[in-house]
């Protein structure tokens, strides 16, 4: 079964510095992995998908990279602003499903002024 | 429309009611999917839809939960006499069809169940 998994659950860093959230899955038969934005009481924004066969996909601030061997992704985001503070939600489709997608826990983020 | 809506934004029920919950996907989105979200937990599966025919109800967590999308596109979650582990976010989202497209989320619905 796959497990997805969100290291740290919480994070808060000054303005101005970069962030790295982890995101780590069990199960490498995946189609692709997505990266989402949650701010409270709200739905999720995709920020970025990278396929399978793809190593990584950049937006703007936003790096994110894909390592299906070792079954790990990394969101990076440049540079810091208040403005990103949020929960950073990362997901799997699985290669075995219709399409739905696995989500992890995920990273509680706090930029501060 | 430009995005994935929902309604009721809120609802409260007392359990033992049943509730109906609303999903207009995106314009031509032949897959929608419904996730449930607890309270700091990541959405978990609950079943979909290519067009109008539910392929996977696998992560329905019990016979009181039913969906359906009877034109293939306006889908409708009902949860018949809700109990207090229901309450979460119940979230909607719609994707194109095929594997490698992005799946776009609503803004979802809080059922709180008292």
């Amino acid at each position: 079964k796959q497990e997805v998994t969100q290291i740290p659950a919480a994070l808060s860093v000054p303005e101005g510095e970069n962030l790295v959230l982890n995101c780590s899955f069990t199960d490498s038969a995946i189609y692709n992995l997505q990266w989402f934005r949650q701010d409270p009481g709200k739905g999720l924004t995709s920020l970025l998908l990278i396929q399978s066969s793809q190593r990584e996909q950049t937006s703007g601030r936003l790096n994110a990279s894909l390592d299906k061997s070792s079954g790990r992704s990394t969101l990076y985001i440049a540079a810091s602003q208040p403005g990103d503070s949020a929960t950073y939600l990362c997901a799997v489709r699985p290669g075995s499903s219709w399409g739905k997608l696995q989500f992890g826990a995920g990273t509680q983020v706090v930029v501060t002024p | 429309g430009a995005g994935v809506s929902q309604s009721p934004r809120y609802k409260v029920a007392k359990r033992g009611q049943d509730v109906a919950l609303r999903c207009d996907p995106i314009s031509g989105h032949v897959s929608l999917f419904w996730y449930q979200q607890a309270l700091g937990q990541g959405p978990e599966f609950l079943t979909y839809f290519q067009n109008e025919a539910q392929l996977d109800k696998s992560g329905l967590p019990s016979d009181r939960f039913f969906a359906e999308r009877p034109e293939g596109s306006v889908s409708t979650l009902k949860i018949q006499r809700t109990q207090q582990e229901d309450s979460a976010v119940y979230l909607c989202a719609s994707s194109q069809q095929g594997q490698t497209y992005e799946q776009y989320f609503g803004p979802g619905t809080r059922l709180t169940v008292t």
